[in-house]
């Protein structure tokens, strides 16, 4: 099992559409989680930091579930401009922050 | 906002030669700096990490007298691709800890340079 696990995807939705992607990590003393944004060929953007009780920035909500060691990130009223590659990032068994391999979004008029 | 300089942006070169990157804080000291390699539809890959003064530190499998990391200054890391061969094609990404941040937070990354070897 790889130590911080994305869907690739891509996930495909319409505008207005809610969408969630999850995030595994197996390393359990983890405390440091993040989201970051990445468009194609560009460099990752930080999205949001995921904190033990939950990080809301307008249309996006992240949460942490630490019973089953994954974050979440919730898009609500998908704009195509949210078109683009979700990455998380967890520590892994080393204790070194390591990044998922991604999820891609594309959201469709 | 703190931003990270990186440069070049785009390089070409030819096979057996050697590339150096430059990432640069532009408006806070960066006591430690990272460097990753992100292959197409892949996630990036940490390859080493930077702190001013003191060696690299290199990730599992990362050639050190290959990939080349200098950290002189609190604003300026290089990493240079010696004899690049084409399989070192790929997008090199740097980033910098701003320490007034706070914890693991690593928000500032470079522009990323892309590295085509002929």
């Amino acid at each position: 099992r790889k130590e911080v696990e994305q869907d690739p995807g891509p996930f495909n939705v319409p505008e207005g559409a809610t969408v969630a992607f999850n995030c595994t990590y197996s390393n359990s003393a983890s405390q440091s989680f993040f989201w970051y944004r990445q468009d194609c060929r560009k460099e990752p953007k930080l999205l949001m930091s995921v904190y033990s009780s939950g990080n809301e920035d307008g249309r996006f909500t992240a949460q942490l579930n630490r019973a089953s060691q994954y974050i979440s990130l919730l898009i609500r009223d998908s704009k195509l401009s949210d078109s683009a590659t979700y990455l998380c990032k967890g520590r892994n068994a080393g204790n070194m922050l390591t990044f998922g391999g991604g999820t891609r979004l594309m959201v469709k008029p | 906002g703190a931003v990270v300089s990186q440069h070049p942006s785009r390089v070409i070169c030819k096979s057996g030669t050697s590339v150096k990157i430059e990432c640069r804080s532009l408006d806070f000291q960066a006591t430690t700096m990272f460097w990753y390699r992100q292959f197409p539809k892949q996630s990036l890959m940490l390859m080493a990490t930077s702190n001013e003064g003191s060696k690299a530190t290199y990730e599992q499998g990362v050639e050190k007298d290959k990939f080349l990391i200098n950290h002189a200054s609190l604003t300026l890391s290089t990493l240079t691709v010696t004899s690049a061969h084409p399989e070192d094609s790929s997008f090199y990404i740097c980033s910098a800890r701003d320490p007034l941040v706070g914890g693991d937070t690593e928000a500032f990354f470079g522009q990323g340079t892309r590295l085509t070897v002929v």
